[in-house]
């Protein structure tokens, strides 16, 4: 079944406590993407990726890290994770040539 | 920068009524266009989208949605409602350049009632 699987689905950390969300998809898709989704914001993009060792800041970078030395996988990484990082997190992926992008179930984090 | 506004956080239709949810958007340059639906603990999945050719588009689930360019709208509608319906739309516009991005709203609940 074509999918884009993340773990763990719920995570509860306290601040500063490193953390890394795994993200991976079995379509051969090189374009993938993380998303935040905050009540009343909608998604906002935090790091995209084009392809493999190519990656870019979306729109709310800031205290996460991203890496993507696969094809397949695309882990999203807090290296110090504050309460204002508590939010749902979505990781997606596409074909580079393609605009219809391909969900995960989503990761909701909670920070103390 | 483009921009997506849905009017209305939350709807509420009761069953076998019309859908309306309201998208607009601001771009400098024809965009693609999309809405998403998105279950209760689930990721978002696309209903439909706009890719510059027929402007009534038909998406899944019985939903369709009419690019107007000269109103800047993308409004999601379905003739009559069903339960099965109720869930959070988001719609969103594609960036410019060549990296993918979209630009979604804040969402629209919808609520469907017995």
């Amino acid at each position: 079944e074509a999918q884009v699987t993340q773990n763990p689905r719920y995570l509860i950390t306290v601040t500063g406590k490193k953390l890394t969300v795994t993200c991976s998809q079995n379509m051969n898709h090189e374009y993938m993407s993380w998303y935040r989704q905050d009540p009343g914001l909608g998604l906002r993009q935090i790091y995209y990726s084009m392809n493999v060792e190519v990656t870019d800041k979306g729109d709310v970078p800031e205290g996460y890290k991203v890496s993507r030395k696969e094809k397949r996988n695309f882990p999203l990484i807090l290296e110090s994770p504050s309460p204002n990082q508590t939010s749902l997190y979505f990781c997606a992926s596409s074909f580079a040539t393609g605009w219809e992008q391909y969900f995960g179930p989503g990761t909701r984090l909670t920070v103390t | 920068a483009q921009s997506v506004t849905q009017l209305g956080s939350h709807v509420s239709v009761s069953e076998g009524a019309l859908v309306l949810l309201r998208c607009n958007y601001s771009s400098s340059v024809p965009p693609y266009l999309f809405w998403y639906v998105q279950y209760p603990n689930q990721g978002l999945q696309l209903l439909l989208k706009y890719t510059s050719a027929a402007t009534l588009v038909k998406g899944i689930n019985g939903f369709e949605a009419e690019f107007k360019k000269s109103e800047t709208s993308f409004h999601l509608t379905k003739p009559s409602a069903h339960m099965s319906d109720a869930a959070e739309y988001f719609c969103a516009v594609s960036r410019s350049g060549s990296a993918r991005q979209l630009t979604f709203g804040s969402g629209t609940q919808l609520t469907v009632l017995p």
